[in-house]
């Protein structure tokens, strides 16, 4: 399988669950990104990862966690949840590079998350 | 702080004629760098073109071309000869800063194009 995958791609979960979204990068990068895309609502940066090291933590709350075991996987923990919660979570990876790299972001297809 | 405007939320477009979608940014930096990305209804991000603010030639991607007009920061996506699959959200983005190799990106609020036959 080649890209950005994420697992599963559709959740729903009541507010006391634990759950946990799963992405794995077939492409080599080594920095990886969490983010959130609400209705009528820019794209969101959670988390940001560089070689297994999170680099960037953009004041999300607790009930969400990330964990990057290696640089191919990124996971997000839910726990306690609230239904504003629900969303398109989206992960990325990108090369790790200098400021005038041309290279972006590669996106997997997101899990769409309902919180009941 | 970096800032990304998309001011069209929908635009509708006949098949096969050309389509320019609004961006415009703002940034304090000397070095930054702008996409376009494609989000189908199915939800992945498609990168499209990109432009570094040094590029002195405006980048072309097969039908998408961006039109850079660096003093009035704007960033405009052209898709050239419409197709029935364009149809889908189109997301400009400026990269605002790198930390230890990983790049944030700040997105614009988005434009829903919708190609009609």
């Amino acid at each position: 399988e080649t890209g950005v995958t994420q697992t599963p791609r559709h959740l729903v979960m009541g507010m006391t669950n634990k759950k946990s979204l799963k992405c794995e990068q077939h492409l080599g990068h080594n920095a990886m990104y969490w983010y959130k895309q609400s209705a009528k609502k820019p794209l969101e940066l959670m988390f940001v990862y560089s070689l297994e090291e999170r680099v960037e933590n953009n004041s999300v709350p607790s009930r969400f966690s990330p964990e990057c075991p290696n640089s191919s996987h990124l996971f997000l923990h839910l726990h306690t949840l609230q239904p504003e919660d629900s969303a398109l979570y989206l992960c990325a990876s990108s090369p790790r590079k200098g400021l005038t790299s041309t290279d972006t972001q590669y996106f997997g297809p997101g899990t769409r998350l309902t919180v009941l | 702080a970096q800032k990304i405007t998309q001011t069209q939320p929908g635009m509708f477009v006949q098949e096969k004629e050309a389509v320019t979608l609004d961006c415009t940014y703002d940034t304090s930096d000397q070095s930054y760098g702008l996409f376009w990305y494609k989000q189908p209804s199915s939800g992945e991000m498609i990168f499209l073109i990109y432009q570094g603010s040094y590029d002195e030639q405006n980048a072309t991607e097969g039908r998408y071309s961006l039109n850079f007009q660096k003093a009035r920061k704007s960033a405009n996506l052209v898709i050239s000869a419409s197709q029935l699959g364009d149809s889908a959200m189109y997301f400009c983005a400026m990269r605002s800063v790198i930390i230890q190799g990983a790049q944030k990106l700040v997105f614009g609020q988005g434009t829903r194009l919708t190609i009609n036959p």
